[in-house]
């Protein structure tokens, strides 16, 4: 079974620019979450979907970040501007509805300069 | 869940001893747990779960307590070797989990473990 695969694994920006991170989720499995995490932490919810429906975006700063998942498949991330408070690493998961165990791609780090 | 920036707790073993990781979780209405392992430059791997109404499971050189009178929850690694050196985080779910319903999962801070050879 092929994991969650997310691209770029690296991106490196100047404030202000924007910058897009993709996530294909494991095949079949219904609800993507989108994480950041900053150097030292846990991993903090941005968005959860279920199919292509937003469940929680409690804590997206929604002025600058938006999340897409059309086709309740395939997903992006997009920042703009980016901050230099930004710079973490972008993780993406999926779970399926009749077990919540997430899989999390190996992440975008994203420097912000 | 609270930060502590760059100063993740952490264990230090050696290499055959056990591990013990301990993690105090927020929410008493949480009612499914999961420990996940995350190694450097990688994203958090599944180790095992636990449901609110049990107090004790084992996997493969694993084992998580649940003390729900004190929201407490502990891994313990049998025979630690090096490839077990990561950083471990606990989660809380607080939804209906067998539902297909809405699930809300929160990290904990995260504990370094290191293992001397």
């Amino acid at each position: 079974e092929a994991g969650v695969a997310q691209s770029p694994r690296y991106k490196i920006i100047e404030k202000r620019q924007s910058v897009a991170f993709w996530c294909n989720p494991i095949s079949g499995h219904a609800t993507l979450y989108w994480y950041q995490q900053i150097l030292g932490q846990g991993p903090k919810l941005l968005i959860q979907f279920q199919n292509n429906g937003v469940v929680d975006d409690s804590q997206l700063p929604k002025d600058r970040f938006s999340a897409e998942r059309l086709k309740g498949v395939d997903s992006t991330l997009k920042i703009q501007p980016a901050k230099l408070e930004d710079s973490a690493v972008y993780l993406c998961a999926s779970s399926s509805l009749a077990k919540n165990i997430q899989y999390f791609g190996a992440g975008t780090r994203l420097s912000v300069l | 869940g609270e930060s502590v920036g760059l100063h993740l707790p952490t264990l230090s073993v050696q290499e055959g001893d056990n591990s013990i990781i301990n993690c105090a979780y927020s929410n008493s209405a949480s009612d499914y747990f999961i420990w996940y392992k995350q190694e450097s430059g990688k994203g958090p791997q599944f180790i095992i779960d636990i449901r609110s109404n049990m107090d004790k499971r084992q996997g493969q050189r694993v084992t998580v307590l649940l003390n729900k009178t004190v929201k407490h929850l502990s891994l313990q690694i049998a025979a630690t070797q090096p490839g077990d050196s990561a950083v471990y985080f606990c989660a809380e779910n607080m939804g209906l989990r067998d539902s297909g319903g809405y699930q809300k999962v929160t990290f904990g801070i995260g504990t370094k473990l290191q293992v001397i050879p």
